[in-house]
């Protein structure tokens, strides 16, 4: 089993739906990262949890540390949010990030 | 100045050819890493610099070779490459190792 997961692997909406990608996690960490990567290669840091939720514009992210998941939340969702959307762990020991497979979004218009 | 700067944006080399890739952060970040990106796959930590000191190697193959010259700097030297080496590098910074990171847009390395 991985150290993380997400769910779904791949999603498909219309412009303007509501989106959530899922990230669940089986070992202890300090900070989880959800990490935009639009084709062509640059990762972008959207946003670092350790604890509740954040907002920014039309993204939202949540943590339950207690169940050990985080989703990520787009409103009225946009073609240019298209992109491959990776969950990361910060392990609450070491230095090093453990990755989730990415979800890959597609959004159409 | 919050971008992490990578140099070349791709790169073609041989087997027998000797190349760098270098990456370039001016935010005083004191944490560099070097990741490994194969297509439709999550990046693959490679080397992690921890105030210009190597800390962590994920037993990378010796044709990889980092350097990390000053604070802001960080090289990753190529040599004899395989053609499985062939992949999408990733250099990223953060303040500390509890802090967000900052990802450049990588080299895209084929080797022939």
């Amino acid at each position: 089993k991985n150290e993380v997961e997400q769910s779904p692997q791949n999603l498909t909406a219309q412009e303007g739906e509501f989106i959530t990608i899922n990230c669940s996690y089986s070992v202890g960490i300090s900070a989880l990262h959800w990490l935009q990567q639009h084709p062509g290669g640059g990762i972008v840091s959207l946003f670092m949890l350790s604890s509740g939720k954040k907002k920014h514009g039309r993204l939202i992210a949540t943590i339950n540390i207690q169940e050990k998941h985080s989703s990520l939340h787009i409103t009225a969702s946009h073609p240019r949010d298209s992109a491959v959307y990776i969950c990361a762990v910060r392990l609450d020991y070491g230095q090093n990030f453990v990755f989730g497979p990415g979800t890959r979004l597609s959004v159409l218009p | 100045d919050t971008e992490v700067t990578q140099t070349p944006k791709h790169l073609v080399m041989g087997m027998t050819n000797k190349k760098s890739l270098k990456c370039e952060q001016h935010m005083g970040h004191r944490a560099m890493y070097w990741y490994k990106q194969k297509a439709k796959k999550p990046p693959e930590l490679m080397f992690v610099y921890s105030y210009e000191k190597l800390s962590i190697n994920e037993s990378v193959p010796s044709r990889f070779s980092p350097e990390c010259p000053n604070s802001s700097l960080l090289n990753l030297h190529l040599h004899a490459l395989q053609p499985e080496d062939s992949a999408l590098y990733l250099c990223a910074s953060s303040q500390g190792f509890y802090e967000k990171l900052f990802f450049g847009s990588g080299t895209q390395l084929s080797v022939l």
